[in-house]
């Protein structure tokens, strides 16, 4: 299958600062990008959905404004976690769609385990 | 609204037999449908896609589709302890980007 490159796999930072995780797909363009969060032991959460050069669509109760997304190109979309807390210490997963309509297949990034502390 | 279900299992099966896992959806416009397997701290990964009718077999898996019952399932033949993990259900609908999943059910296999 496609390869989707996550990066960082695990990250701990300080309460108040801010994080930025990157999303690349390696072999594909992506046009659209999916940021998930995943808590132990719990199922999938979808955060926001991406589209190359347009503003991402976020889910209910998902804060815009602290949860920054970024799809500049094809292969890249960035999560910016700003003024990180301890409650958002979780497993955030990228997943990238290509072209070709509803029959193209999704592909999951490694994930990052963030820390705050 | 878009719903997925499967049961949370665990499913548990002994070394060598077949695991079945079984999604059904609620939205009969869905088109495409996903198999994904992710194992404890790790992303998942897919496994199988199905698009028609019918089965499709890739290996020790095998997808099957029934639109008309709006069900999917997933057979695994001659489990292996490593086959051991949550298996999550995806469903796409035409002109949506984003896949429904469901919340997964995890498999045991026993050697």
């Amino acid at each position: 299958g496609a390869v989707v490159s996550q990066h960082p796999s695990w990250v701990i930072c300080k309460s108040g600062t801010s994080v930025k995780i990157e999303c690349r797909s390696l072999d594909f363009q992506a046009t659209t990008m999916f940021w998930y969060r995943q808590f132990p032991k719990q199922s999938l959460m979808l955060m926001a959905t991406s589209n190359e050069g347009s503003k991402a669509t976020y889910e209910q109760g998902v804060e815009k404004d602290k949860f920054l997304i970024n799809h500049a190109s094809l292969t890249l979309s960035t999560l910016t976690v700003t003024s990180a807390h301890p409650e958002d210490s979780s497993f955030y997963i990228c997943s990238a769609r290509g072209q070709g309509g509803v029959n193209t297949e999704a592909f999951f990034g490694q994930g990052t385990r963030l820390t705050v502390v | 609204q878009k719903e997925v279900e499967q049961n949370s299992g665990p499913l548990s099966v002994p070394e060598g037999a077949i695991a079945s896992l079984n999604c059904t959806y609620s939205d009969r416009g869905s088109q495409s449908f996903f198999w994904y397997r992710q194992y404890s701290g790790k992303s998942p990964e897919l496994i199988m896609s199905i698009y028609s009718n019918g089965d499709k077999e890739d290996g020790r898996f095998t997808a099957q589709l029934n639109k008309a019952s709006q069900y999917v399932s997933l057979l695994i033949r001659d489990s292996q302890p490593s086959d051991s993990a949550t298996y999550l259900c995806a469903v796409g609908l035409s002109g949506y980007s984003t896949l429904t999943f469901g919340k997964g059910t995890m498999l045991l296999v026993s050697p």
